[in-house]
């Protein structure tokens, strides 16, 4: 089965400091992708960064980077200089079956961060 | 620009009752699904669909039907309300109708809160 884990439910972190929110994921596929969104208080799903796995080099996308270390299959997320609004749920998600039949995004259950002033 | 729009935002059931949860998207994508959100256990695939006439099961379609007579529109039943189906329910679009990609991702409504006492 595939699967998504992401041991952390909460985390905390003060503003302006760096934080790693973890996720690490089952497949036997060789090709897939990989996400982080953002559910902030608001509900919205928000895309934060993503990931091909065929790509060695890490994603980033200004604050956000993420560690990819697919033979670990670990897939962390790095912020940094936390600030206040980024204070949110953050799920890490994964995508096989790119390019064959359909595809569904499998998600972990998700990291509350608390942003503290 | 409204991307992909769900109503109503918020609604109370009685248990057998039923209801309909409305999705619309104006990005013309092809590809729609249903993902239902439950505390601890991240989101998870209800029903999705790849064009217009086509639809599939996902991970957990008990309870739910669907149908997708546009591409704008993809609503979801809930035939005979339950308490396990007290969630929040968010639908999400994709221009990809293989699924969705590195560069197809997910768009994401902004969620209905449902609770049936």
């Amino acid at each position: 089965a595939q699967t998504v884990t992401q041991s952390q439910p909460e985390m905390s972190v003060q503003e302006a400091e760096t934080v790693t929110l973890s996720c690490t994921y089952d497949t036997s596929e060789n090709n897939y992708y990989l996400f982080w969104y953002k559910q902030p208080p608001s509900r919205q799903m928000i895309l934060v960064i993503r990931q091909e796995a065929y790509k060695q080099q890490n994603a980033t996308e200004n604050r956000f980077s993420v560690n990819f270390q697919k033979a670990a299959k670990s897939f962390s997320l790095k912020i940094s200089d936390s600030q206040l609004g980024d204070t949110a749920m953050y799920f890490c998600a994964f995508i096989t079956n790119y390019g064959g039949s359909q595809g569904n995004l499998i998600f972990g259950k998700g990291t509350k961060l608390s942003v503290k002033p | 620009n409204a991307g992909v729009t769900q109503t109503p935002k918020f609604q109370v059931l009685k248990t057998g009752q039923s209801m309909t949860l409305q999705c619309a998207q104006d990005m013309n994508h092809e590809y729609m699904s249903w993902y239902r959100q439950d505390p601890g256990m991240g989101l998870r695939l209800i029903h999705y669909s790849v064009g217009a006439g086509i639809t599939d099961q996902g991970e957990v379609p008990n309870g739910y039907n669907v149908s997708r007579s546009t591409t704008e529109d993809f609503p979801l039943r809930l035939l005979s309300a339950a308490p396990s189906q007290t969630s929040v329910y968010f639908c999400a679009s994709s221009y990809d109708g293989r699924g969705f990609s590195y560069n197809s991702p997910l768009h994401f409504g902004n969620g209905t809160r449902l609770t049936v006492t």
